[in-house]
């Protein structure tokens, strides 16, 4: 099962961007790069998806290296309501959502 | 608006009892899931569905039972037999079990047992 390690907390000032990086060393050939944000109380949702280079939408970037051993989720202009825990998943070459591992992600607190 | 519709939102039980969470889409998707949230930790998975009348033990099943009878339904029983079942319970969906199919949350039954 491919494993992602990425920081356990990040404390930022409102409008600077914030990347978040995951490392992912065993990630097998099939698998995608999803992150989710989860806001107390809250499901996560769904913010962004990659298998290579950049991906980027209305809410924030995605980068992945060539290796694809890490990504970097790149949210611009932070606000305070970004305030919330960001998840990196990875599967495990079975290619099936059901396989996919939520950690303890990174709480991310935004500041005025 | 498409979605997923859990309820109760905050549920409290009796020790010994069991208790059954509702879990509804109407975003027309395949795949169903239930995960299991303890505080401070990441989501954990119970069961999930594929199609209807189809499911499959994840990760911690034990204690927990599940149904697939209509599209858009997946309730999840949690049973007596289930040792710590104080959490918080998310369901989603997802149009196929595929990695590229995102998930979607309800948001969440908190379920506590005394």
């Amino acid at each position: 099962l491919a494993k992602t390690t990425q920081p356990i907390s990040m404390d930022s000032y409102e409008g600077q961007e914030v990347n978040i990086t995951c490392s992912h060393n065993n990630i097998a050939t099939n698998d995608y790069i999803t992150w989710y944000q989860q806001f107390p109380s809250q499901g996560p949702r769904f913010i962004i998806q990659g298998y290579k280079t950049k991906v980027t939408n209305e809410v924030a970037s995605l980068f992945i290296p060539a290796d694809r051993k890490s990504s970097t989720l790149s949210l611009p202009r932070v606000s305070l309501s970004d305030t919330a825990v960001y998840y990196c998943l990875v599967g495990d070459d079975t290619g099936t959502a059901s396989k996919l591992t939520f950690g303890t992600g990174t709480r991310l607190q935004v500041t005025l | 608006d498409g979605g997923i519709t859990q309820s109760p939102k905050y549920l409290f039980r009796k020790e010994g009892q069991n208790v059954t969470l509702s879990c509804e889409q109407n975003l027309n998707h395949d795949a169903m899931y239930w995960y299991r949230q303890d505080p401070g930790q990441g989501l954990r998975l119970i069961y999930y569905s594929q199609i209807v009348n189809d499911f499959q033990k994840g990760d911690i099943a034990e204690g927990y039972s599940v149904s697939r009878e209509k599209k858009e339904s997946f309730p999840l029983t949690v049973t007596s037999a289930q040792k710590n079942p104080t959490a918080f319970y998310l369901c989603a969906s997802s149009v196929w079990t595929g990695q590229d199919s995102p998930l979607h949350f309800g948001n969440g039954t908190r379920l506590t047992v005394t």
